[in-house]
């Protein structure tokens, strides 16, 4: 079966940071590009980042670009988000997400974790 | 970025009766590939969005064939043949013909 996990949400103080990790497994996790997707009720989903299958192409949504950073380890299946400079507004559920190609200029979804919550307050 | 808007944002369906959401795009989402990147996720109650439709018709494994797709350029619709009490949730159109990938605001789905 096909399976993402997501680990590392909590309540954490504006400025500070947090690592979000994704465990894959039931597919070669090594052949997808993979992706963070956040959800908040106000604004509903959001594309957060994605990474493709060697690294070598990575991409950020503007309101996090410079302060969040993905990376992946292809020998230990995991996905990861490293949040740095946490504001109030990126409080919300975060999910791991599958690509359905290697690459991630014109992947979508195809499987999605069931999101761990990471609220910013003071 | 793309905007994706959703009409209606909430939808009320008898069992057993058609229901239909449509999805239009602030750009084209046709690539020169000749594939249109639109897709449809449900978000069920308390659980992740899941894929039913890629690129615009595909139905995605598993996925009742009461469930279709159809649409090009900017303007897209989904449609349920008939309601079950299953479908119910927030259906969202999605657009990957360029990052960053943006969705729509999200049609909810109940049943009377």
């Amino acid at each position: 079966e096909v399976q993402l996990v997501e680990s590392g949400g909590g309540l954490v103080q504006p400025g500070r940071s947090l690592r979000l990790s994704c465990a894959a497994s039931g597919f070669t996790f090594a052949d997808y590009g993979m992706h963070w997707v956040r959800q908040t009720p106000g604004k509903g989903l959001e594309w957060v980042s994605g990474i493709s299958w060697k690294s070598g192409n990575i991409v950020y949504a503007d309101s996090v670009k410079g302060r969040f950073t993905i990376s992946r380890d292809n020998a230990k299946n995991s996905l990861y988000l490293q949040m740095n400079s946490l504001k109030a507004e990126d409080t919300a559920f975060y999910y791991c997400a599958k690509g359905d190609y290697y690459d991630i200029i014109r992947s979508a979804f195809d499987i999605w974790g069931q999101g761990t919550m990471v609220t910013v307050s003071s | 970025d793309i905007v994706m808007t959703q009409t209606p944002l909430s939808l009320s369906v008898t069992p057993g009766q058609p229901a239909s959401i449509s999805c239009k795009s602030s750009q084209s989402l046709l690539h020169s590939n000749g594939k249109s990147y639109l897709y449809w996720y449900l978000q069920k109650p308390g659980q992740p969005p899941q894929l039913l439709i890629y690129e615009v018709s595909n139905r995605f494994s598993g996925v009742p064939d009461r469930f279709s797709g159809s649409g090009s350029g900017t303007d897209f619709t989904l449609k349920i043949s008939r309601v079950e009490a299953e479908d119910v949730g927030v259906y969202y159109c999605m657009q990957s013909i360029q990052l960053p990938r943006t969705f729509g605001q999200g049609t909810k789905v109940e049943i009377k």
